[in-house]
């Protein structure tokens, strides 16, 4: 079966730095995507990632190891706005999107 | 990033009657739409994959009676809920993909529908 997995809830400190880990099985993969999702509110596109490495931009940076079958995305300079979802979703060979079940980010003053 | 509308962004229902959803891509052709529930706290379930032209695909267990989707031109992908329930009381999120294929998936705001 196909799975992806993350971590269900992390706490960070505000203008602290937190990485949010992602592992898929999945048949095929043409690609990693990370979404950030406030309560309430629609997915936002946050990054992509196909080929193995680190993909900065801005504040948030995201990784990937194919042959790992892992993923993270870092946030750097954490704001009290960063408090969201963080949804990890997979390409598979049909070009389905697999997703996670989200991790739920808390940051403390 | 490209746009993608819904309307309406909320909706009260008696049970019983039927709701139409609009999800619009607003300057991008999608040429492929996707419908998701959303319970509180728990992730995205897609519950159909929509081509222009061409008849809704439904994952296991959605009744496609009872969810009728329409993709009738590149820009625009309706969803009705047909006969609602409280339990059909959800978040409603649509989301569009243009011509690549590797193309990321731009989400509408979503709809938040209430059955009493």
């Amino acid at each position: 079966g196909q799975n992806i997995d993350q971590p269900t809830e992390m706490t960070a400190t505000e203008g602290a730095i937190v990485q949010i880990n992602c592992t898929y099985q999945t048949s095929g993969f043409n690609g990693l995507f990370w979404y950030q999702q406030h309560a309430g509110e629609a997915p936002t596109f946050l990054s992509y990632n196909v080929l193995d490495g680190l993909e900065e931009k801005g504040r948030f940076s995201s990784f990937l190891s194919r042959s790992k079958g892992y993923s993270y995305l870092l946030l750097k300079e954490l704001q009290m706005k960063d408090s969201a979802s963080y949804l990890c979703a997979v390409f598979d060979s049909n070009y389905q999107l697999i997703w996670g079940a989200g991790t739920k980010l808390i940051i403390k003053p | 990033g490209a746009v993608v509308s819904q309307h309406p962004s909320r909706v009260i229902c008696k049970s019983g009657t039927s709701v139409k959803i609009e999800c619009r891509s607003l300057d991008f052709q999608a040429t492929t739409m996707f419908w998701y529930r959303q319970f509180p706290k728990k992730s995205l379930m897609l519950m159909a994959t929509s081509n222009e032209g061409s008849k809704a695909t439904y994952e296991q267990g959605v009744e496609k009676d009872k969810f009728l989707i329409n993709h009738a031109s590149l820009t625009l992908s309706t969803l009705t809920v047909t006969s609602a329930h409280p339990e059909d009381s959800s978040f409603y999120i649509c989301s569009a993909r243009g011509l690549t294929p590797l193309g990321e998936q731009y989400f509408g705001p979503g709809t938040r529908l209430t059955v009493t």
